[in-house]
């Protein structure tokens, strides 16, 4: 069966530090990959997302990149954190369908939650 | 554009009685709709969705979802409010374009 692993489950990180969240996806092999964001009371916000290797496109523009070095991990980062970037990050992975079509469900990890004071 | 919008972001009702979270969609051909429902601090897991099989479309923990192409929408309901379901729940629509749409999320709570 398939699972996916994010982590760190929770981060506390001071303002210009850093970031790197880690996602793994296992039982299945060259699936969309998704990043999202969720502040407090706005719902989720899609931040990258992924349909191959090397293959990234980016919703928002902000200092957070994205990358995906294997089939199955996709990593966010940031080189210097703000205050905004607060939240709580979650990994997702779906089938890759055709013609872009999202075939099915989105399988979400845990989540990630980011303080940045 | 094409997107999706939940009506009301705060629902309570008392325990045992109706939910009914709303749900309408903007796109001139119907999407895949999807209902997620995601507990504290967890991620969001699937409730159901449509696919255009039947417009009504059961799915986990006794709810259910209805497509109305007429009304662009595709409300949740479940008849019986039961504790266990407070949580936020997201509407999601598949426009094509490889990725949900997400609606802003309606947070339920239930009266005791």
């Amino acid at each position: 069966s398939q699972t996916i692993h994010q982590w760190p489950a929770t981060l506390v990180q001071p303002v210009g530090s850093p970031l790197s969240l880690e996602c793994t996806v296992e039982g299945t092999s060259n699936p969309n990959l998704y990043w999202y964001r969720q502040a407090a009371g706005r719902g989720l916000q899609l931040l990258f997302y992924s349909v191959g290797i090397g293959q990234i496109s980016s919703e928002v523009p902000q200092n957070l990149s994205a990358s995906r070095p294997q089939d199955r991990q996709f990593i966010l980062s940031s080189k210097k954190l703000l205050l905004s970037d607060s939240g709580f990050y979650l990994c997702a992975w779906s089938e890759n369908g055709l013609a872009g079509a999202v075939t099915g469900e989105l399988f979400f990890g845990e989540g990630s939650r980011l303080t940045v004071l | 554009a094409q997107s999706v919008t939940q009506l009301g972001s705060h629902v309570s009702v008392s325990e045992g009685a109706l939910v009914l979270l709303r749900c309408n969609y903007s796109s001139s051909v119907p999407p895949y709709l999807f209902w997620y429902v995601q507990y504290p601090n967890q991620g969001l897991q699937l409730l159901l969705k449509y696919t255009s099989a039947a417009t009504l479309v059961k799915g986990i923990n006794g709810f259910e979802a209805e497509f109305k192409k007429s009304e662009t929408s595709f409300h949740l309901t479940k008849p019986s409010a039961h504790m266990s379901d407070a949580a936020e729940y997201f509407c999601a629509g598949d426009f094509g374009n490889e990725k949900l749409t997400f609606g802003t999320g309606t947070r339920l709570t239930i009266i005791p």
